[in-house]
């Protein structure tokens, strides 16, 4: 079984560029998360989708990063403009709908802002 | 709102000793409990989980009991690998509502020294 599918793998943009990763998830699995992870820190949810619709966008700094699921499937968030401190590996991970179940990831897109 | 603690790393081990980390959590309702692992240079993968009060989740010689009156699920083994160096991921997700909400501890950075 194909795994969740990200790119790129990396980036180097420079503060004030725009920025934007895609995901592809497991087939079948309906809920769909980005999360950021800081150097040092635990993965934080920026958003959760299910289907195309989103279930938790609360932690997403929406005056900058924007995410959309078209269709359901694949998944792209942006960075618009990008900050230094939006330096982080960006993970998506996909589940199975329901409650409780397993959260599957990709192996994340690492960003660096100069 | 939910939120898990890990305690404080790096955690540096010999060979074939003795590993507990420790994992407390505040949710609502009834959460199910999951360590995810992350061997360097790979993305998050599911160690083990337990989705009830008293349940033991168990992987690769790893264990964690579910301990609903202290709110804990510490990961323990019985005798460390080098292979087993990696950070070590407490989550839970939250079992209100329809959907799960998948939220991480900071991550524990564990060495196994030959």
């Amino acid at each position: 079984e194909a795994g969740v599918a990200q790119s790129p793998r990396y980036k180097i943009i420079e503060k004030r560029q725009s920025v934007a990763f895609w995901c592809n998830p497991i087939s079948g699995h309906a809920t769909l998360y980005w999360y950021q992870q800081i150097l040092g820190q635990g993965p934080k949810l920026l958003i959760q989708f299910q289907n195309n619709g989103v279930v938790d966008d609360s932690q997403l700094p929406k005056d900058r990063f924007s995410a959309e699921r078209l269709k359901g499937v694949d998944s792209t968030l942006k960075i618009q403009p990008a900050k230094l401190e939006d330096s982080a590996v960006y993970l998506c991970a996909s589940s199975f709908e329901g409650k409780n179940t397993e959260a599957f990831f990709g192996q994340g897109t690492r960003l660096t802002v100069v | 709102g939910d939120s898990v603690t890990q305690m404080e790393g790096p955690v540096t081990l010999s060979e074939e000793a003795f590993l507990t980390i420790n994992c407390t959590y505040t949710a609502t309702g009834y959460p199910s409990l999951f360590w995810y692992v992350q061997y360097p240079g790979e993305g998050l993968q599911l160690l083990l989980k337990a989705t009830k009060a008293d349940d033991k989740g168990s992987n690769k010689g790893f264990e964690a009991t579910y301990r609903k009156e202290t709110t804990s699920f510490h990961l323990e083994k019985g005798s460390v690998q080098v292979s087993d160096s990696a950070v070590y991921f407490c989550a839970l997700t939250s079992s209100s509502g329809a959907n799960s909400k998948l939220t991480f501890g900071k991550g524990i950075t564990l060495s196994v020294r030959p």
